[in-house]
């Protein structure tokens, strides 16, 4: 039984697509996010949601647009995408940030 | 956002030594933890630490919370080939996201 599971696993797309991520977790946790890991391994947060609501957008481009149609799910939009979006993207899910949080294995979006 | 600054950068092992890595912010947190991540996967919590002077231990990983709060240290007792990937700490000051250091690559010597 995956926790947190995404697809698709890797991505490989040409600039000006749109694409989605999708994310469901099992695990009944109230909070989900999106993390953005780039190429020097650095983990950025990019948006977080409460029970469907948005609690955190960090400054990321209006290309990208998260979508949770329920507290188990949580789906990423982009955009036009460019060179730049090159990373590997995690879902994560926790009952409060302080307990840690589960991730999932993640995308690997290459843009071309 | 709230910067940790997590030494050193890389490491190399040698198959039974010890190794400690350690992280620093300049704001207080409430709770730090350590994660791993092996390649092409997501990272995987290790230890949790809830309580400013706490010392935890997770099999050969032990994990602090300094006393200032603002800083943590993992230990890696006899390590084996199995413990080399990336460890992340990660510090949390509100119930809303974790910030996290920029990793420690442990790598086998050759």
């Amino acid at each position: 039984d995956t926790a947190v599971s995404q697809t698709p696993k890797y991505l490989v797309t040409q600039m000006g697509n749109d694409k989605s991520i999708k994310c469901e977790q099992n695990l009944g946790h109230d909070t989900m996010y999106w993390y953005k890991q780039d190429s020097k391994k650095f983990l950025k947060i990019m948006f977080s949601y409460n029970n469907k609501e948005l609690i955190i957008n960090e400054t990321v481009p209006n290309r990208f647009s998260p979508k949770s149609p329920d507290k188990a799910h949580l789906n990423l939009h982009i955009n036009s995408l460019e060179l730049g979006d090159s990373a590997v993207y995690f879902c994560a899910s926790s009952r409060g940030a302080s307990y840690g949080y589960t991730f999932g294995s993640g995308t690997r979006l290459t843009v071309v | 956002g709230q910067q940790l600054n997590q030494s050193p950068q890389s490491m190399f092992i040698q198959e039974g030594e010890d190794v400690s890595m350690n992280c620093t912010s300049s704001s207080i947190f409430n709770t730090w933890l350590w994660y791993k991540q092996d390649p092409g996967e997501g990272p995987v919590l290790l230890i949790a630490l809830y309580k400013a002077g706490e010392l935890t231990s997770n099999g050969r990983l032990t994990a602090q919370f300094g006393i200032t709060r603002k800083d943590s240290f993992l230990n890696i007792s006899a390590s084996i080939p199995s413990d080399v990937g990336i460890y992340f700490c990660a510090g949390c000051s509100n119930d809303y996201k974790l910030s996290f250091g920029a990793g420690t690559t442990v790598t086998v010597r050759a």
